[in-house]
């Protein structure tokens, strides 16, 4: 089956890095989404990666390996407006989104 | 930029009853999809449409039709609503298929079936 696995929830200082991971076991692969979603709120598009490596965004960066199976996204100087659910999604052969069940971000000051 | 509306952001609905939820695109986008989004799952794809008139299954379709008789607009129904359909429900719209497409998405709509 098709499965995307990242953790439910994390914990970050103001200022501070992080980086959450997603792993992905999918038929096909035709590249990576994260999205952002405040509470209550519609996903936001983030970052779309389909070649191995780092895409640097600013305040953000994505990064892929094809090889593992596995993505992570990078906020940094994190602010408190950085809370948020954050989706990882795959596209698979098909060209249908595969999506996690996302990972909130608490912000702690 | 891209805006994608949804007729409520709240509904109320008691058991059996039809729903119709409406989301309306104003950027010409040809593909539009409805998921449900449940607390420790990803979005669930329920059905989506690659042009007027066109509808395809998504994973969840059992309990749901669709309607698109206008490019912009494309409707969710529940024929009879049960209190298992109880979530929140996102509409999104492409431009088209392709892998760098982005999914454009409404505010939601959190139903509540009692």
């Amino acid at each position: 089956g098709q499965n995307i696995d990242q953790p439910t929830e994390m914990t970050a200082t103001e200022g501070a890095i992080v980086q959450i991971n997603c792993t992905y076991q999918t038929s096909g692969f035709n590249g990576l989404f994260w999205y952002q979603q405040h509470a209550g709120e519609a996903p936001t598009f983030l970052s779309y990666n389909v070649l191995d490596g780092l895409e640097e965004k600013g305040s953000f960066s994505s990064f892929l390996s094809r090889s593992k199976g596995y993505s992570y996204l990078l906020l940094k100087e994190l602010q408190m407006k950085d809370s948020a659910s954050y989706l990882c999604a795959v596209m698979d052969s098909n060209y249908q989104l595969i999506w996690g069940a996302g990972t909130k971000l608490i912000i702690k000051p | 930029d891209v805006k994608v509306t949804q007729s409520s952001r709240y509904l109320v609905k008691r058991t059996g009853e039809k729903v119709f939820l409406e989301c309306v695109q104003d950027m010409d986008h040809e593909n539009m999809f409805w998921y449900r989004q449940d607390p420790g799952l990803g979005l669930r794809l329920i059905y989506f449409s690659y042009d007027v008139k066109m509808k395809e299954k998504g994973d969840i379709p059992e309990g749901y039709s669709v309607s698109r008789e206008k490019k912009e607009r494309f409707s969710l129904i529940l024929e009879s609503a049960s209190t298992n359909q109880t979530s929140m429900y996102l509409c999104a719209s492409t431009l088209g298929q392709g892998a760098t497409d982005t999914q454009y998405f409404g505010p939601g709509t959190r139903l509540t079936v009692l």
